[in-house]
């Protein structure tokens, strides 16, 4: 667990603002960047994923911001909406096995 | 539709017992990961298969974890004899190993407690 390293380990952030998530790893040989939402009492869903060879990827509201020299990721939600409150996780990982960050429990209130 | 079924969702045993824990993964995917979260220690990755064949359980405790599938529809996770500590959610999650961009479906977990 620790070749990720994943921030904050919580976040509260207001309806319609920016919540934004990190993720720093250590293995290179990762190639495969992705995040993980995760509802109470649910299995993780895999929310969007990027790959080493773009920098940013936006899918709706979410977006993957990658820096391959600083070995990190980022998530981004913009118009966070109390939906999104939920538990957040990257996952780098690769032809092998996926090694999940520690989560993030993030709450928008209205 | 297709999801990854594991069974049961909640246990609750006594120490010492045995307890067996059931995965069935999408059809058609090759790779089963076998993982356990806790608040402390997140998700943590106990052990994966491809094509059946167990590729890495170095997240287990060997003593008393064992994991197995039978069948291309079947993998199991047994814990003997349970302790108190063991007392996680257990996530069954499978995937098209084998390519780079191997998402991870997962199941709805077995809450299990251990008294």
């Amino acid at each position: 667990q620790q070749q990720v390293k994943q921030s904050p380990q919580s976040l509260i952030v207001q309806k319609g603002g920016i919540s934004i998530i990190n993720c720093a790893y250590e293995n290179t040989a990762f190639d495969y960047f992705p995040w993980y939402q995760q509802f109470p009492g649910k299995g993780p869903a895999l929310l969007i994923a990027i790959r080493p060879d773009v920098s940013e990827k936006k899918e709706g509201r979410f977006t993957i911001s990658f820096n391959k020299s600083a070995k990190q990721f980022s998530l981004h939600i913009m118009d966070s909406q109390p939906g999104d409150s939920a538990t957040y996780f990257c996952a780098p990982g690769g032809y092998q096995k996926v090694t999940f960050g520690i989560g993030t429990k993030l709450q928008v209130i209205p | 539709d297709a999801r990854v079924t594991q069974t049961p969702r909640h246990k609750v045993t006594e120490m010492g017992q045995e307890v067996t824990m059931r995965c069935q993964p999408i059809l058609g995917h090759n790779t089963v990961f076998w993982y356990r979260q806790t608040m402390m220690q997140g998700l943590e990755l106990l052990a994966y298969f491809r094509n059946r064949a167990p590729l890495d359980d170095s997240g287990m405790p060997k003593d008393r974890f064992s994991a197995e599938m039978p069948d291309a529809t079947l993998a199991t996770l047994k814990i003997q004899p349970s302790e108190p500590r063991d007392s996680a959610v257990y996530f069954c999650a499978s995937g098209l190993g084998g390519t780079v961009n191997t998402e991870a479906f997962f199941g709805q977990g077995t809450r299990l407690t251990v008294v």
